[in-house]
């Protein structure tokens, strides 16, 4: 069936950087899009930014440029997200998301679990 | 773009018929899709398009609306139902998310 599966907790200290993994199974990994979105704790979805899985293109939210990039590896249908000089504003639940971007339908209709990241001293 | 989801929270009993707006802060055409989030879970595709129904969601969900004005209508509202909902246009490159709205247990 068709999963996102992503990779385990973790804990950094401000000024760190994490990169969370997220491997595809169960379609064509290059035919889709991959989005990340982040949630803080008891706070609604804020979307991250998005990664071709076709040819890399990547569009980030205006407020993470430069401190946030998406890789793909298509060898391993394996997706990746590194944020940099984190803060604890940056402690949050951070999902991946299969994006559908037709001239039809355009949503994210297949997620993963979620990666927990917290920040902190 | 910024969506404005009303309200923010709402009680309800169990049958009632429940509607949420989401307003777009300029048109989007039909660029609109609606999540289905409970607590300590992923996020679950509802509607897509404005107003088609994911595949394997209840037919009591229904959404409409272009441009600017959308509405999720949950017709009868079931035990299962109580969550948060929110809205995302996906019109441009850079995507956003409503507020959401915590449907509760009246």
């Amino acid at each position: 069936q068709v999963q996102l599966v992503q990779s385990g907790a973790e804990v950094k200290k401000p000024g760190a950087s994490v990169k969370v993994s997220c491997k595809a199974s169960g379609y064509t990994f290059t035919s889709y899009g991959i989005s990340w979105v982040r949630q803080a704790p008891g706070q609604g979805l804020e979307w991250m930014g998005w990664i071709s899985a076709y040819n890399g293109n990547t569009n980030y939210a205006q407020k993470l440029q430069g401190r946030v990039t998406m890789t793909t590896d298509t060898s391993t249908s394996t997706a990746y997200m590194e944020l940099r000089s984190l803060r604890s504003d940056d402690t949050a639940v951070y999902y991946c998301a299969r994006e559908v971007f037709g001239v039809v339908m355009r949503a994210m209709d297949v997620w993963g679990k979620g990666t927990t990241v917290t920040v902190s001293s | 773009i910024q969506l404005t989801q009303s309200p923010s929270s709402l009680s309800a009993s169990v049958g009632d018929r429940v509607t949420i707006t989401c307003r777009a802060s300029q048109g989007i055409s039909s660029y609109l899709a609606w999540y289905q989030q409970k607590p300590g879970k992923a996020p679950k595709l509802l509607i897509y398009a404005a107003s088609t129904l994911q595949s394997g969601v209840p037919s009591r969900f229904s959404g409409s609306g272009s441009g600017t004005d959308f509405t999720l209508t949950i017709s009868s509202l079931q035990p299962e139902d109580f969550a948060t909902y929110y809205c995302q246009q996906l019109n441009s490159y850079l995507l956003t998310f409503g507020g959401g709205t915590k449907v509760e247990i009246k």
